[in-house]
């Protein structure tokens, strides 16, 4: 069974400081791994993927298929970056399908 | 492309009432997808569909759910008859079928009294 973890609801820091959100995964395959970001009410939009390897608005993560884990990391929050996140699992069988984690909040306090 | 369009945005009914959200794809898209978030919950997948046929639907809760897919570019979740604890954001997604990135609607708001 394909299964995302993610520990923290809630993740509370100041402007300017590092920010690593948890996520880890279990699944017996070769998974493909998406963060997905909503700001307040607004839908849920992509934010990066794992097989881009890229980085955007600051944001990073990497696979760690050792420790099943695909955390992002920014090194300085900004406000803007309070959000909901979401780690999601795609099973990469042919139909894309995304199994989400339960998400975690990120408030940025000035 | 205006991305995928859900409606109604907000909907306020009475508990045993019927409900029925509508979805457009993404025109293009041959994957459809409901999702449903609460605040216990997060995401869940309910159903997902593949050129128009659902492949999984392990995830509707029980019999009140209901989901079609008639044609490329529309599909209906409907719930009758509905409950408080079917409260929750609906979000409808589509996507390539051998692409990976899945675009999400703005949802569906309901609220059951």
């Amino acid at each position: 069974a394909q299964r995302v973890t993610q520990p923290e609801k809630l993740l509370s820091v100041f402007k300017g400081a590092p920010v690593e959100l948890k996520c880890n995964y279990s699944y017996s395959g070769s998974p493909e791994l998406f963060w997905y970001v909503q700001y307040s009410r607004q839908r849920l939009q992509l934010l990066l993927r794992h097989i881009s390897r890229e980085s955007i608005k600051g944001f990073t993560a990497d696979l760690n298929k050792g420790e099943t884990s695909f955390h992002l990391k920014k090194p300085f929050a900004q406000e803007e970056d309070s959000a909901m996140y979401y780690c999601a699992l795609s099973p990469n069988t042919g139909f894309q399908k995304l199994v989400f984690g339960t998400g975690t909040r990120l408030l940025v306090s000035p | 492309d205006a991305g995928v369009i859900q409606s109604p945005r907000h909907e306020v009914t009475e508990m045993g009432q019927e409900v029925t959200l509508r979805c457009k794809p993404i025109s293009g898209h041959n994957s459809l997808f409901w999702y449903r978030q609460t605040m216990m919950r997060g995401l869940e997948l309910l159903i997902y569909f593949n050129n128009n046929v659902p492949i999984d639907d392990s995830g509707m809760p029980e019999d009140r759910f209901s989901a079609k897919m008639p044609n490329a570019s529309f599909s209906t979740l409907k719930i009758q008859p509905s409950e408080p604890r079917d409260s929750a954001v609906y979000f409808c997604a589509s996507s390539f079928h051998t692409g990976n990135t899945i675009y999400f609607g703005e949802g569906s708001w309901l609220t059951v009294v």
